[in-house]
């Protein structure tokens, strides 16, 4: 069982949005401004998609947005496109000995 | 251009030992703490370990502590995980990222690591 909760699947139409979540406790999500999302395709590495709850680094599409309400954070991304559909995961820095933890993955499906 | 190369995986008994090497090119290794993340065949992401820039200072997860060894060469631009007394659960793939704070913004290819008789 993962650290962090997410849903395992969402799906949406291109140009629609969707929002995935990550509901963790105030040990992680809830007490640390460290939340990143990683987005993977079939085979592939992880990529970094945000960092800091809100932050995308150079060259990730303002498609993608994220933000932190009290133990959840959540990514969003706005006009869906085939492109998108992979797994997601969040991940939080951890006051436990586990200094990070990983939700489970929510697979994305565009429609 | 920030490349990670990991490499050292394969088939190994349970009990056995395997280490893991990660070339580093692009970057300075020496400027930023490494970490190893595993994934399970089919399954999510696990943080496995990480070390300090300088490699003073090193973590570990639960699954590995007292088992797996993380260290550092920034002379050889490698980063290295001894891994001993390995069980089934250990298969995975694993990855090696670079990064804190900011998230893992750079991961490799990743090695697959098969524990079984």
């Amino acid at each position: 069982q993962s650290a962090l909760t997410q849903p395992a699947s969402v799906s949406g139409s291109p140009g629609q949005s969707i929002t995935i979540s990550c509901t963790g406790t105030s040990s992680d999500v809830g007490g640390y401004n460290y939340v990143s999302w990683y987005q993977q395709h079939p085979g592939k590495a992880p990529k970094l998609m945000i960092y800091g709850v809100n932050k995308r680094p150079s060259g990730v599409s303002y498609r993608f947005s994220g933000s932190k309400s009290g133990n959840t954070a959540s990514l969003t991304i706005s006009g869906l496109r085939a492109e998108d559909e992979a797994d997601y995961y969040c991940s939080s820095y951890t006051s436990s000995s586990t200094l990070w933890v990983f939700g489970g993955g929510t697979k994305l499906t565009v429609l | 251009e920030v490349q990670l190369l990991e490499s050292g995986g394969g088939l190994v008994q349970p009990g056995g030992s395997l280490r893991l090497s990660c070339a580093a090119s692009g970057f300075t290794l020496g400027s930023d703490a490494m970490s190893w993340v595993r994934q399970a065949p089919g399954k999510g992401l696990e943080w496995v370990s990480a070390i300090g820039s300088t490699g003073d200072n090193t973590y570990y997860a639960d699954s590995g502590k007292g088992r797996f060894t993380i260290s550092r060469d920034n002379s050889k631009h490698t980063l290295y995980l001894q891994m001993n007394s390995l069980r089934a659960e250990d298969t995975a793939v694993y990855y090696c990222a670079k990064g804190w704070w900011g998230g893992f913004d750079s991961w490799g290819q990743g090695t697959l690591v098969t524990v079984s008789s």
